[in-house]
């Protein structure tokens, strides 16, 4: 199967800092990536669409000024949260859909905790 | 709108009883449904991807089935490793690979 890498796995910064979250298709590439967020004992909530050499795509409600997202290659999307805040403490997921599949792949995830 | 709906929200088994886990759908034009399986602080790990009613398929002790309204994920004599929140998601025709998912199924095997 298709492997997703994310770094860090883990982050604590302090409120009004940026944190950069990089998303990694191993070895496959991926044109499109799918950054979601998910609270404790909830489902993953999509925030944005990458796009490889393009700009992402929002879901409603999500400040794209806020999460900067960036995909400038086809192994590599990133995700920059902004001065950052503690309501934007989460568990932050990339995810990718496999070649010639329609099936998404996910990262490990990562842990952010805004102090 | 489309919708996808889990039940029930957990579910405690002891080690070896079988159960079913469901997941409901609307959708217009059904792509394709997938199930995950997520264990508490990682991604959701890839299990199944089902596409046309009747279609099944199988890994170790689940089982997934698939109808036009509905899919259940069958765990046969489960171990207490399979314990983890088994998500479903549906993908829309012409939806450029955006799922829709459900809100998960705990499932907490007792030894």
């Amino acid at each position: 199967g298709a492997v997703v890498s994310q770094h860090p796995s883990r982050v604590i910064c302090k409120s009004g800092t940026s944190v950069k979250i990089e998303c990694r298709s191993l070895d496959f590439q991926a044109t499109t990536m799918f950054w979601y967020r998910q609270f404790p004992k909830q489902s993953l909530m999509l925030m944005a669409t990458s796009n490889e050499g393009s700009k992402a795509t929002y879901e409603q409600g999500v400040e794209k000024d806020k999460f900067l997202i960036n995909h400038a290659s086809l192994t590599l999307s990133t995700l920059t949260v902004t001065s950052a805040h503690p309501e934007d403490s989460s568990f932050y997921i990339c995810s990718a859909p496999g070649l010639a599949t329609d099936t998404q792949y996910f990262g490990p995830g990562t842990r952010l905790t805004v102090l | 709108e489309d919708q996808v709906t889990q039940s029930p929200e957990a579910l405690r088994l002891q080690e070896g009883e079988s159960s079913s886990l469901n997941c409901s759908y609307t959708v217009s034009g059904l792509r394709g449904l997938f199930w995950y399986r997520q264990d508490p602080g990682k991604g959701p790990e890839f299990l199944f991807t089902l596409y046309s009613a009747g279609e099944e398929k199988e890994k170790e002790r689940l089982k997934a089935t698939l109808t036009k309204k509905e899919s259940f994920l069958h765990i046969t004599a489960p171990k207490p490793e399979d314990s983890a929140t088994y998500l479903c998601a549906v993908q829309a025709g012409g939806s450029n690979y955006q799922l829709i998912w459900g809100a998960g199924t705990k499932l907490i095997i007792k030894p």
